[in-house]
């Protein structure tokens, strides 16, 4: 099971700022880097962003991410229709039997 | 263009065996550190597997491991992954990803999954 905890939705109208946040521990976002992917529908997973707060090439700066503590969030201001998608947090855990990529729990979000 | 395929997914018994594989292009697989992901139907996001960019590292999620073996071959632009002892809960849709950082740019890239599907 996920050891990194989102919340299931999370909803707005075009134009407003959604938060998604993602619990961690001590093991996981408390030593590591934070990564966010956004799945469309139907498709394989995006990066959105990396080493807690950096855009790849091409995702727009609506995105943005930030860690503090064992904890990390993704806002997307300007919500636009398309960006109605499931949203995932993940970071490497150093756990006893090796370190382990682990994914967050996933919120879906939905455009009003 | 980059690309990665995946195939060799489909459906086996419970107990039974099955080879993924993905086949990369457009970048240098070589310099690209690989992981295996899994959806299963409806769910979320699950890390499977991990593979250094010479294969000298590599781990495992506690939910494979001891049935599960990743591999590459840098010379083919390829990776794989041997299913073992395969059960109900391993059915999902398999992802490749590859990431590399660069300087400060960052690559990462994802296949279009293949579906396997464990049932008798």
């Amino acid at each position: 099971q996920s050891v990194l905890t989102q919340p299931p939705s999370a909803s707005g109208t075009p134009g407003q700022r959604v938060t998604i946040s993602c619990s961690g521990s001590s093991s996981n976002i408390g030593s590591n880097y934070v990564y966010w992917y956004q799945q469309l529908p139907g498709t394989a997973p995006k990066l959105l962003i990396y080493s807690n707060n950096q855009r790849p090439s091409g995702v727009p700066d609506r995105f943005s991410g930030s860690k503090s503590g064992t904890s990390a969030s993704l806002a997307i201001s300007g919500l636009r229709s398309e960006d109605e998608a499931d949203y995932y947090c993940a970071a490497w855990d150093d756990s006893l039997s090796g370190p382990h990529y682990v994914f967050g729990t996933g919120t879906k979000v939905t455009v009003l | 263009e980059v690309q990665l395929v995946e195939s060799g997914g489909g459906l086996v018994q419970p107990g039974g065996s099955l080879r993924l594989s993905c086949a990369a292009s457009g970048f240098t697989f070589s310099s690209y550190e690989m992981n295996w992901v899994r959806q299963a139907p409806g769910k979320g996001l699950e890390w499977v597997s991990y593979i250094s960019s010479s294969g000298s590292t590599i781990y495992y999620a506690d939910s494979v491991k001891g049935r599960f073996t990743i591999s590459r071959d840098n010379a083919k632009n390829s990776l794989y992954l041997q299913m073992n002892s395969l059960r109900a809960e391993d059915t999902a849709v398999y992802y490749c990803a590859g990431k590399n950082l660069v300087g400060a740019t960052y690559f990462d890239y994802w296949g279009q999954g293949t579906l396997v599907t464990v049932s008798s």
